[in-house]
């Protein structure tokens, strides 16, 4: 099925243990982002892409690198992991121009730091 | 700054009864309001989109939002909740620059009781 699939799913990591988060996306959408979700917060952006080779700051990149090298990729990478990154991440793509639905998201990935 | 309201942490209607979950914004220029929901441990389901046109807007599984330009509001409503409907809902509001990105609210938790 065409959409936006993110990987893992679940991971446990100990402080200071680096992960990358792979989203990756079939639809040939341009733009990609990255949302973080805390109770009580609703999503914030991480960072974002506007297309293959590109990346920016969102609202809370801090600890956070991304890379977008190929169009239907885009990683978030966490350098040293620390406990107030633990949260559920989401990737979401959506093409340039007008689009009914315009945001597909993926299923998110559930990260614990202890 | 761009920004979405949802005032409400939580919302409990009796099935069968009306349901309303509330949300503001403010934005610069004219607003691309969105509806989300999230079902326990899955990602977000589009619901509706308002971008132009009618007030009332339609969506999934039987609910509508209404669009009040006056009172900077996009309320989600259902005439008459079921069980099932019980689930996180997140409203958003387009970002006006060029980066597309959504700003969400901090999301409402709708519990719908038998």
């Amino acid at each position: 099925n065409a959409g936006v699939t993110q990987t893992p799913k679940f991971r446990v990591l100990k402080t200071g243990q680096s992960m990358t988060l792979l989203c990756a996306q079939d639809m040939n959408h341009e733009y990609m982002y990255w949302y973080r979700q805390d109770p009580g917060m609703g999503l914030r952006l991480i960072h974002y892409s506007v297309g293959e080779g590109t990346t920016a700051k969102g609202e809370v990149p801090d600890g956070y690198n991304v890379s977008r090298l190929k169009k239907q990729n885009f990683l978030l990478g966490l350098e040293s992991a620390a406990p107030s990154q633990t949260s559920v991440y989401f990737c979401a793509s959506r093409p340039s121009g007008f689009s009914f639905y315009g945001y597909t998201f993926g299923s998110g990935t559930r990260l614990t730091v202890v | 700054a761009q920004s979405v309201a949802q005032p409400e942490d939580q919302v409990n209607v009796a099935e069968g009864n009306p349901l309303t979950v509330k949300c503001t914004y403010s934005v610069s220029g004219n607003p691309y309001l969105f509806w989300y929901v999230q079902y326990p441990n899955r990602g977000l389901q589009f619901l509706l989109k308002y971008i132009t046109g009618d007030n009332l807007v339609k969506g999934s599984y039987g609910f509508e939002a209404e669009f009040n330009k006056s009172q900077t509001s996009f309320h989600l409503k259902k005439p008459s909740a079921l069980v099932s409907d019980s689930a996180l809902y997140f409203c958003a509001v387009r970002d006006s620059g060029n980066t597309g990105k959504l700003i969400f609210g901090q999301g409402t938790t709708l519990q719908v009781k038998p």
